[in-house]
């Protein structure tokens, strides 16, 4: 059982350039998050997603974009890299819980998280 | 708006002292859920405990235990006996039904546990 799996582990990418930070899940959880981690810092959400289909912005979603086609995958995107995204990106799943209808908000599965830095 | 607030930076303890993590939370959900993670220098996420805004009972397992009172909105971490091991960044977190059950996490705890 892979959990949470985040590709790739680390990247440098220079000013100006796109990238895609994968993300993918194994445990037909309905909820994905994407995180970024300053350092000494806690985690600030950029996206998240409550089922196929659907996404949404969290605290810091300028500079990015996310889609969510598939359960499994919820992949990020930068356009426009900037110095200022320099960080460690983290993806997280949740399953809403066993009972139908009702979300008990079940604890977060985090990825190894992906070391970015811009240049 | 909801908000968690670590007022700890950063604790130092010599090894077998008791530790006390606080957290501070606001919401203005009735439902609501708590949360423990750990980051220990490793850099994963490791999850460590959830209390809904419902039950008020502290909870201890092993070496850990957690006091959540919902009059001062306050959910503390306690470490008993602390080991080199449990040097690590502490998180505490907060997820609200209002919000869609998003979840805001404070700026973290580092603890230095020394031999």
């Amino acid at each position: 059982n892979a959990g949470v799996t985040q590709t790739p582990k680390f990247r440098i990418l220079k000013i100006g350039q796109s990238m895609t930070l994968q993300c993918t899940q194994d445990m037909n959880h309905n909820y994905m998050y994407w995180y970024r981690q300053d350092p000494g810092m806690g985690l600030k959400l950029i996206y998240y997603s409550v089922g196929a289909g659907i996404t949404d912005k969290g605290e810091v979603p300028n500079g990015y974009n996310v889609s969510r086609s598939t359960t499994e995958d919820f992949p990020l995107r930068l356009e426009l890299a900037a110095p200022s995204q320099t960080s460690v990106y983290f993806c997280a799943s949740r399953s809403s819980g066993a009972q139908p209808g009702f979300d008990s908000n079940q604890p977060q599965h985090f990825g190894d998280g992906t070391r970015l830095s811009i240049l | 708006a909801q908000k968690v607030t670590q007022a700890q930076t950063e604790i130092s303890v010599v090894e077998k002292e008791d530790v006390t993590l606080d957290c501070v939370y606001e919401t203005r959900d009735t439902t609501y859920y708590l949360f423990w993670y750990k980051q220990p220098p490793s850099g994963e996420l490791v999850f460590l405990i959830r209390r809904n805004s419902f039950d008020e009972q502290n909870e201890i397992s092993g070496r850990y235990s957690w006091n959540f009172q919902k009059s001062t909105s306050s959910f503390n971490f306690t470490i008993t006996a602390s080991q080199v091991v449990d040097s690590a960044v502490y998180f505490c977190a907060l997820s609200g039904a209002r919000g869609g059950f998003k979840t805001i996490f404070g700026a973290g705890t580092r603890l230095f546990v020394k031999a």
